[in-house]
């Protein structure tokens, strides 16, 4: 299976603690993004890498949350001192570069916090 | 300003039936449009993309979508509508900021 790869594809933890997604993209792919959807909403824009650059980041993205591409694989998304309002499903795309080429999604993530 | 928008949180079809899915889009630049389909606890699957090339747009599944310029539309259509099409569609718009913008999706329901 050559698509992108999500881990874990769910996470229960309490309010307060520290979490870690992964996500794996398409080999070929230069671009990496990340998304949060929450129940009853289309998925919104976090932020994006190309190769180990991130060169994008939304206002959605507080100083709690960290994601990093150290060699232009794979990213992680880090989450700081969680909050009930983190509860979401946290998506990964990967993409050649460019906005006419499509993003291709992982499964997600599904966080809950407690 | 970039804004997606999805006429009908809920569209209700027999089987058989034609669907349509209604998405207008605003945008400051010349857009590129998709429409994602998304499973329960899955991610998103690409049905299809307009990229300024035909108008008319043929995806997966039998879906298809046509780009109105003069109406910023993209409604996503499919003739017959199967029980394996219920499922929650996404309206996308990429084209200015790197990231893509939804809209808040329609959930298609399939009545036998």
């Amino acid at each position: 299976d050559t698509g992108v790869s999500q881990d874990p594809r769910h996470k229960i933890t309490k309010r307060g603690q520290n979490v870690t997604f992964r996500c794996d993209p398409i080999s070929e792919h230069n671009r990496l993004y990340w998304y949060r959807q929450t129940l009853g909403q289309g998925p919104e824009f976090l932020t994006y890498f190309q190769n180990e650059a991130q060169l994008e980041k939304s206002r959605l993205l507080s100083d709690r949350f960290s994601a990093e591409r150290p060699k232009g694989s794979f990213s992680t998304l880090e989450i700081q001192r969680t909050e009930q309002g983190d509860s979401a499903m946290y998506l990964c795309a990967s993409s050649f570069t460019g906005g006419a080429y499509e993003q291709y999604f992982g499964p997600g993530t599904r966080l809950t916090v407690t | 300003a970039q804004s997606v928008t999805q006429l009908g949180s809920h569209v209700s079809v027999s089987e058989g039936a034609l669907v349509l899915l209604r998405c207008n889009y605003s945008s400051s630049v010349p857009p590129y449009l998709f429409w994602y389909v998304q499973y329960p606890n899955q991610g998103l699957q690409l049905l299809l993309k307009y990229t300024s090339a035909a108008t008319l747009v043929k995806g997966i599944n039998g879906f298809e979508a046509e780009f109105k310029k003069s109406e910023t539309s993209f409604h996503l259509t499919k003739p017959s509508a199967h029980m394996s099409d219920a499922a929650e569609y996404f309206c996308a718009l990429g084209g200015g900021a790197d990231g893509l913008t939804f809209g808040k999706g329609t959930h298609l329901i399939i009545q036998p």
